[in-house]
């Protein structure tokens, strides 16, 4: 079964640190482009960044909102993604979600299929 | 930056043909999917490069594109299609775009 699960949402003070994962499984995890998508509660969808596979690069690209704060990583041995949060606003609180497009076309990787559940995360003194 | 708007909100009655609609500057040129996303879930792909509808979605479900909007249309309407649906392109300046979404109610 494909799947992807996050964990390690919760409750952290303006200015801290969180990290967040996401297990894959059920499909080659090495060779997907994966993203984070953020919902903050009652709002729409918001695009946090993505990581490339390696074989394009590994490269990572970011919303304007997190650019210098957050830093999205893999490790294909233990097929997980991550999304490290550094100096945490209120306006970061949200369901975080991690997706993928399953079935890219002509090198485009954003029609995201897989989800997983979301992690909440609320930033909050 | 490149913007996406869609309505707010639609209603439409059971049995009738909704039209959710996604404009931005030239988006006729873009590839643009579309998700649904029923409350506490996360998002669906219901379709996706303009009109290709994934595997599982019924058929009532279809998408148009072009110059300034692209819509997505859902035939026959049903109670379990009351959801939030976004459309998604990706742009060269802004990369990765979503609409501010459109609450889908049946009456």
């Amino acid at each position: 079964e494909v799947q992807l699960v996050e964990s390690g949402g919760g409750l952290v003070k303006p200015g801290g640190s969180l990290r967040l994962s996401c297990a894959a499984s059920g499909f080659t995890f090495s060779n997907a482009w994966m993203s984070w998508v953020r919902q903050a509660p009652g709002k729409g969808l918001e695009w946090v960044g993505r990581i490339k596979s390696k074989t394009d690069g590994g490269t990572t690209d970011y919303a304007a909102p997190v650019k210098g704060r957050f830093t999205i990583s893999r490790d294909d041995s233990k097929n997980t993604l991550y999304l490290q949060m550094n100096s945490l606003k209120t306006e970061d609180t949200a369901v975080y979600y991690c997706t993928t497009d399953s079935d890219p076309r002509s090198g485009y990787h954003d029609a995201f299929d897989i989800w997983g559940q979301g992690t909440m995360v609320t930033v909050s003194s | 930056s490149y913007v996406l708007t869609q309505p707010p909100s639609v209603s439409v009655a059971p049995g009738k043909t909704a039209r959710i609609t996604c404009g931005g500057n030239n988006i006729g040129s873009k590839s643009v999917h579309w998700y649904q996303q029923k409350p506490g879930q996360a998002p669906v792909l219901v379709i996706y490069y303009d009109s290709d509808r994934p595997s599982g979605i019924p058929e009532r479900f279809s998408g148009s594109n072009s110059g300034n909007t692209a819509t997505l249309t859902i035939s026959r309407v049903e109670a379990g299609d009351e959801a939030d649906y976004y459309c998604q392109v990706w742009d060269s300046s802004s990369d990765l775009v979503f609409g501010g979404g459109t609450k889908l109610t049946v009456l």
